[in-house]
């Protein structure tokens, strides 16, 4: 079965820097990858998904995620983090035309400090 | 999401009990989906449904059952609750994939969870 690895658990950046976080994966196929973010007592919002195309995909909130076939990785990145940026970030992986096996990192924290 | 809604929020009840975690959808969505968090792993996929009359297990459906009771609603059963069942349980939703379309594995639309303690 498709997995993925955040191999972060925390990431902290100063507001106003480039924050990236990263996420690889494994799948048999082409990969579905998606990225969400979770605030406290809420549950996961969308921000990106990468299906075909070009590797640069562009999301929610100012985010991008870049994706490396031959590395196999999605990481989520941002040129100029806010504190309001402070939540934890998971990684998903689908196989093609199968959404209902989605499986998510066990998440990154993201801290933007002031 | 407020087009998902889950009920109870919090629910704390001890080990046998008979527990019941609603969702409902106000999205229109076919698919709806069961997961539980927790730290360190993530999300973890319980049960899904593809409509009304389609129910499938997922990686961890033992200990669960789960009923779709309209296309809108998908209960998440415990019949005798256990502690390591602690835990805090999403709900989503996603559109339908299109045959042959690109834009196909939509995304998932979460509940805000419940979060459920077993004593």
């Amino acid at each position: 079965a498709q997995s993925v690895a955040q191999p972060e658990d925390q990431v902290n950046v100063a507001e106003g820097n480039p924050l990236t976080v990263k996420c690889t994966y494994s799948v048999s196929g082409n990969p579905y990858l998606f990225w969400y973010v979770q605030y406290p007592n809420r549950g996961l919002q969308f921000l990106l998904k990468y299906i075909t195309g070009d590797n640069l995909v562009k999301g929610s909130y100012g985010f991008e995620a870049e994706f490396n076939k031959s590395q196999t990785s999605f990481h989520l990145k941002k040129p100029s983090a806010l504190v309001s940026d402070s939540a934890l970030y998971f990684c998903a992986v689908s196989a093609p035309y199968n959404n209902n096996d989605m499986r998510f990192g066990a998440g990154t924290r993201l801290t933007v400090k002031p | 999401d407020a087009d998902v809604t889950q009920t109870p929020r919090n629910r704390i009840t001890k080990t046998g009990k008979r527990i019941m975690l609603e969702c409902s959808q106000t999205k229109g969505h076919d698919r709806m989906y069961w997961y539980r968090q927790d730290p360190g792993l993530g999300l973890r996929l319980i049960y899904y449904s593809f409509d009304v009359k389609d129910i499938n297990k997922g990686e961890i459906s033992d200990g669960y059952s789960v009923s779709r009771q309209a296309q809108a609603k998908f209960s998440l059963s415990l019949e005798s609750a256990i502690p390591n069942q602690t835990a805090l349980y999403f709900c989503a939703t996603s559109d339908s994939e299109g045959t042959a379309s690109v834009d196909s594995n939509q995304p998932q639309h979460f509940g805000d969870g419940t979060r459920l303690s077993i004593l």
